[in-house]
């Protein structure tokens, strides 16, 4: 199994729908975990970072934590022809020196 | 802020030749890092300096591949000899204080090897 890993996509949604972002990771132990977005051909930026379990909301982006189950989500609200992006899960494992791994990403693309 | 500045931004290379990128990291990071982009294998950590110190270097591929860090406003990766796999995109990303503070990742450089 893969550290992180972020199996659906890609992913197509209409204009106002929520998009759901699925990413599952192996270390148990890990403690931060991180949202990325990235525009085609641009570098990936933070939009979310989430450490307890249950929810954390920024706008119209809520990031969610199951350490029990070893995911963590990203829900978008709303969506916009403008959240078409790549999203990366990136998480720091146990014993990583603060390193991140990331998952390859999902493509979410909304339909105007 | 300028950012970080990564540069060339693009590099086109025959295969065997040496290949150097350059990175600037954001003055008052103490962090940067080294990644790889491909379709297949996603963003991958190449290395990792804290205050100018290589923290982990377990993800450089093989011994053609060096990173350094002689300052902290410079690092470059060197690939000597290139072969044409190493074709991706590599992004210096730098932060405050590892990688639970935010990343902030230059604008990468697509390197194509032939």
């Amino acid at each position: 199994q893969k550290e992180v890993e972020q199996n659906s996509g890609p992913l197509s949604v209409p204009e106002g729908a929520i998009a759901s972002l699925n990413c599952t990771y192996s270390d148990r132990g890990s403690q931060s975990f991180f949202w990325y977005r990235q525009y085609s051909g641009k570098s990936p930026e933070l939009i979310m970072s989430i450490y307890s379990n249950g929810d954390k909301e920024d706008g119209r982006f809520t990031a969610q934590l199951n350490k029990a189950s070893q995911y963590v989500s990203l829900l978008i609200r709303d969506s916009q022809p403008s959240d078409s992006a790549t999203y990366l899960c990136a998480v720091i494992l146990t014993g990583a020196n603060s390193k991140l791994t990331f998952g390859k990403g999902i493509t979410l693309s909304v339909r105007p | 802020d300028a950012g970080v500045i990564q540069s060339p931004r693009h590099e086109v290379t025959e295969m065997g030749q040496e290949v150097t990128l350059r990175c600037k990291p954001i003055s008052g990071h103490n962090s940067l890092f080294w990644y790889r982009q491909t379709m297949m294998r996603g963003l991958e950590l190449l290395i990792y300096f804290n205050n100018n110190v290589p923290i982990d270097d377990s993800g450089m591929p093989e011994d053609r591949f060096s990173a350094k860090m002689p300052n902290a406003s410079f690092s470059t990766l060197k690939i000597q000899p290139s072969e044409p796999r190493d074709s991706a995109v590599y992004f210096c990303a730098s932060s405050i204080m590892g990688g639970s503070s935010p990343l902030h990742f230059g604008n990468g450089t697509r390197l194509t090897v032939t």
